[in-house]
């Protein structure tokens, strides 16, 4: 069973640009978190998403940003018009169900130039 | 490839005692950091603690504390009278030159 898998491993976009980044959970794990350490500083949640529902975005940004998790294929953390500020490792994780154990992906670096 | 083993998915502790939470990790780095986060139901993930492997000496931060086996690679989380706002998931984390692993987390529950 393939952990939880992100990419690319490392994006660099300039500003302005759109970043799109990939989470493929677990098999058999429905529900996704999306999480962004900025240097210098810890973990912060972004959102949760369960199959083509947005369960909690409350840590994450009004503007740019957004999420998705559709029915088929990964999950999709979208931020448009990048900023130097979004430059950062963003981390997704799986689980099986609300409130269980959470199976962290190696982290997608963002940098944005 | 550095992994990061927590093995208890779930603990339960009584209020006021005190519960340690085992951490486990693989590498061959001999210089890193690790990390124990804990995540409440808001979801907002707080850095409990952090050790530098270089430092012997344990990271201690009121009532959490831990206890850092280099040699054993292993890295546990004591949480000396428990308080009912400890019940959370604490995750174990390990970070070497930018690249950062988790442990799946344990869920501790605290009884009153």
């Amino acid at each position: 069973n393939a952990g939880v898998m992100q990419n690319p491993r490392h994006l660099v976009r300039r500003r302005g640009q759109e970043a799109r980044l990939r989470c493929s959970p677990m098999k058999g794990h429905s529900h996704v978190y999306w999480y962004r350490q900025l240097p210098e500083e810890g973990l912060k949640f972004m959102v949760y998403l369960q199959k083509e529902n947005i369960i909690d975005e409350s840590g994450m940004p009004k503007e740019r940003f957004s999420a998705e998790f559709p029915k088929e294929g990964p999950s999709i953390l979208r931020i448009q018009q990048v900023v130097r500020g979004d430059s950062a490792a963003y981390f997704c994780a799986s689980s099986p169900q609300m409130g269980t154990e959470q199976y962290f992906g190696p982290g997608t670096r963002l940098t944005v130039t | 490839a550095q992994t990061v083993t927590q093995s208890q998915p779930e603990m339960s502790v009584q209020e006021a005692e005190t519960v340690t939470l085992s951490c486990t990790y693989d590498t061959s780095e001999s210089d890193y950091y690790l990390f124990w986060y804990k995540q409440p139901p808001s979801r907002q993930m707080i850095l409990v603690i952090r050790q530098e492997a270089y430092k012997q000496q344990n990271a201690t931060e009121n009532r959490f504390s831990v206890n850092f086996q280099k040699a054993a690679k292993s890295f546990s989380l004591k949480i000396s009278d428990s308080q009912l706002g400890d019940a959370a998931m604490y995750f174990c984390a390990y970070e070497n030159n930018n690249d950062m692993r988790f442990g799946a987390g344990t869920r501790l529950t605290v009884k009153p």
